[in-house]
């Protein structure tokens, strides 16, 4: 069974960093793209971030690029994301989700349970 | 404002049909990238619905179809039942963005 589980979230004081971990498993992760999607309260989902299954491509919504990193180690089964420089428009629950491309259209196939992430003073 | 445009809300009867519009714009749906479609039940994460705009993960009933033209895509929901009561996101590729776009939601209510 595909799981993946997010943790690291909490309360963070503006201007903070925080790394948030996605732990996967029922599947190799090696084999899929991977991105981080949040979610603020009440709003449609977003995309962050995504990172390419050997992890030598990365990509940034407008929005987080150059405060955020994604990374992953495929030995650990693990998926991750640095969140620096943070201010309250970043407050949102954050989830990590395996990607499917096809064609060149990419959904997303799992999502974990997500991580709450609240900036605030 | 979101890139992709959906109702706020939509509702019916139970065993009623609703139609959830997603309209998007020349550099995402109307490119030729697929739509997909997840629901969303409360306090739940995002599920998948809908991929490739018209085709179902094993499991999702076929009283959930998904269509595409143009610059737009539709959710019919068919046979609503209560348990449909959910939000509902369209999703796609905007090329301009270089960036995964999302809806901002459609709740749907089973009156």
């Amino acid at each position: 069974e595909v799981q993946l589980l997010e943790s690291g979230g909490g309360l963070i004081q503006p201007g903070g960093s925080l790394r948030l971990s996605c732990a996967a498993s029922g599947f190799s992760l090696r084999n899929y793209a991977m991105s981080w999607v949040r979610q603020a309260p009440g709003k449609g989902p977003e995309w962050v971030s995504a990172i390419s299954g050997s992890g030598d491509r990365t990509y940034y919504a407008d929005s987080v690029q150059g405060r955020f990193t994604v990374s992953r180690d495929n030995y650990m089964n693990m998926l991750y994301l640095r969140m620096s420089s943070l201010s309250a428009e970043d407050t949102a629950v954050y989830y990590c989700a395996r990607e499917i491309l096809v064609g060149y259209s990419t959904h997303f196939d799992y999502w974990g349970q997500g991580t709450l992430v609240i900036v605030s003073p | 404002q979101s890139v992709l445009t959906q109702p706020p809300s939509v509702s019916g009867a139970p065993g009623q049909r609703v139609t959830i519009s997603c309209t998007g714009s020349s550099s995402n749906i109307g490119a030729d990238y697929d739509v997909h479609w997840y629901q969303q039940l409360p306090g739940t994460a995002p599920k998948l619905l809908i991929y490739g705009n018209n085709d179902r993960p094993s499991g999702v009933p076929d009283r959930f179809s998904g269509s595409k033209s143009g610059t737009s895509a539709s959710l019919v929901i068919s046979g609503l039942r209560t348990e449909d009561e959910a939000d509902y996101y369209c999703q796609s590729y905007d090329r301009t963005l270089t960036a995964h776009v999302f809806g901002a939601g459609t709740e749907v209510a089973v009156l």
